[in-house]
């Protein structure tokens, strides 16, 4: 399985957008990029995911590099709320989600 | 979107006993039901696959006899922790999918909290 690279944390302030990067040089080219994220003392929610070109959805962005071999969720302006574990995750013909370490967002008033 | 409920929320038990936790999917059926665990500070990490009316799928490392997991129907799984120790203790969700992540994504309980004294 390919795998993700996640930096284990990061900070924002509040109302400030946000660049969560993943990494994954490995990546076949059938894998769909997924992002879910949990919230302390929660299930994983899903956030975005996409294959090639960038992605909006209500609740984040994907941008995904030419070559796929990284891709950045972003939270166009963080809240209190936003503050989770964002996990990078790979998959295509699978329901199956395997969780890296993912990356813990930290949100500042 | 979709909802998934765990009951219980929370459960303390003595070790040596046998702890039942339920997963429905409220209002949708799952053609797929997973069981993860999560230690604190950790990942989530996937425990058994499980379909309506067919037998588990364990991943590697996780004993099948002492996770016991029945998809009795479309909407509920259970997973039971038979004679619970200690190191047992850990938050246990579940998920539920109505296919591949490429066109479904996929909705998570709340979690149960275990505790074994």
């Amino acid at each position: 399985d390919a795998k993700t690279t996640q930096p284990n944390s990061m900070e924002s302030n509040e109302e400030e957008p946000v660049h969560l990067p993943c990494n994954h040089s490995t990546i076949s080219g059938t894998d769909y990029i997924h992002w879910y994220r949990q919230l302390p003392s929660q299930g994983p929610e899903y956030v975005i995911h996409g294959l090639t070109s960038n992605v909006n959805n209500r609740m984040a962005s994907l941008a995904i590099a030419e070559d796929r071999k990284s891709s950045t969720l972003i939270l166009h302006r963080a809240t209190l709320r936003d503050a989770a574990v964002y996990y990078c995750i790979l998959g295509y013909n699978t329901d199956k989600l395997i969780f890296g370490t993912g990356t813990r967002l930290q949100v500042f008033p | 979107g979709a909802v998934v409920s765990q009951h219980p929320s929370w459960v303390i038990c003595k070790s040596g006993t046998s702890v039942k936790i339920e997963c429905r999917s409220l209002d949708f059926q799952a053609t797929t039901m997973f069981w993860y665990r999560q230690f604190p500070k950790q990942s989530l990490m996937l425990m058994a696959t499980s379909n309506e009316g067919s037998k588990a799928t364990y991943e590697q490392g996780v004993e099948k006899d002492k996770f016991l997991i029945n998809h009795a129907s479309l909407t509920l799984s259970t997973l039971t922790v038979t004679s619970a120790h200690p190191e047992d203790s850990s938050f246990y969700i579940c998920s539920a999918s109505t296919g591949l992540l490429i066109y479904n994504e996929q909705f998570f309980g709340p979690g149960t909290r275990l505790t074994v004294l």
